[in-house]
């Protein structure tokens, strides 16, 4: 199967603080992730594509200096949330497409972050 | 940009029901409707996806239906189980390579 990796599962952190998170994609190359954040019994926002060897797309509202998104490999996506705050307490999730055949995105396990 | 409604927000079923969730886009560009189970305290999971082309695509004891000239989709589970009580998300993008825009998620309930 697809498996998709996520780290830390979760973290805390003071406020002020940057909190960098790793998607991986174990099995499979992914020139393309998402980052969504997910609220309690609430949805999943999409927050930024990330495109191997190119800029992130963010989403309008997405802060794309206080999420920074890196997709350096086939393989490996980070969100660095830089100057955290309170309100930036979530949980983050990424997503990776597999792309044979049938394109499917494939879920990490997700990141609860919370700032003090 | 994309924006995708669910009803209801939460359904509760008796087992061996059937359950129905609908869905409505408002973006005439999107041509991708997967449908995603978000076990509790799991990750999302794709069970299945239904493009433009067709109107109805069937896997066991569920289905999708897609009225494009409507803007609808729905999601149809039939003899249920307590297993399938999770939340469900549709969404919908242009292609299945695309981002795709979530709805707000429908927590079903299958009673014993």
């Amino acid at each position: 199967g697809a498996v998709v990796s996520q780290h830390p599962s979760r973290v805390i952190c003071k406020s002020g603080t940057s909190v960098k998170i790793e998607c991986r994609s174990l099995d499979f190359q992914a020139t393309t992730m998402f980052w969504y954040r997910q609220f309690p019994k609430k949805s999943l926002m999409l927050m930024a594509t990330s495109n191997e060897g190119s800029k992130a797309t963010y989403e309008q509202g997405v802060e794309k200096d206080k999420f920074l998104i890196n997709h350096a490999s086939l393989t490996l996506s980070t969100l660095t949330v830089t100057s955290a705050h309170p309100e930036d307490s979530s949980f983050y999730i990424c997503s990776a497409l597999r792309q044979s055949g049938t394109d499917t995105q494939y879920f990490g396990p997700g990141t609860r972050l919370t700032v003090l | 940009g994309e924006n995708v409604e669910q009803h209801p927000s939460t359904l509760s079923v008796q087992e061996g029901d059937s359950a129905v969730i609908k869905c409505t886009y408002s973006d005439s560009a999107s041509n991708y409707f997967p449908w995603y189970k978000q076990e509790l305290g799991k990750r999302p999971q794709l069970i299945i996806d239904i493009r433009s082309n067709v109107g109805e695509k069937k896997d066991q004891r569920i289905a999708v239906t897609l009225n494009k000239t409507a803007k609808h989709f729905s999601l149809h589970i039939t003899e249920t189980q307590p297993e399938d009580s999770a939340v469900y998300f549709c969404a919908a993008g242009k292609t299945s390579y695309d981002k795709v825009i979530f709805g707000p998620g429908t927590s079903l309930s299958v009673i014993p």
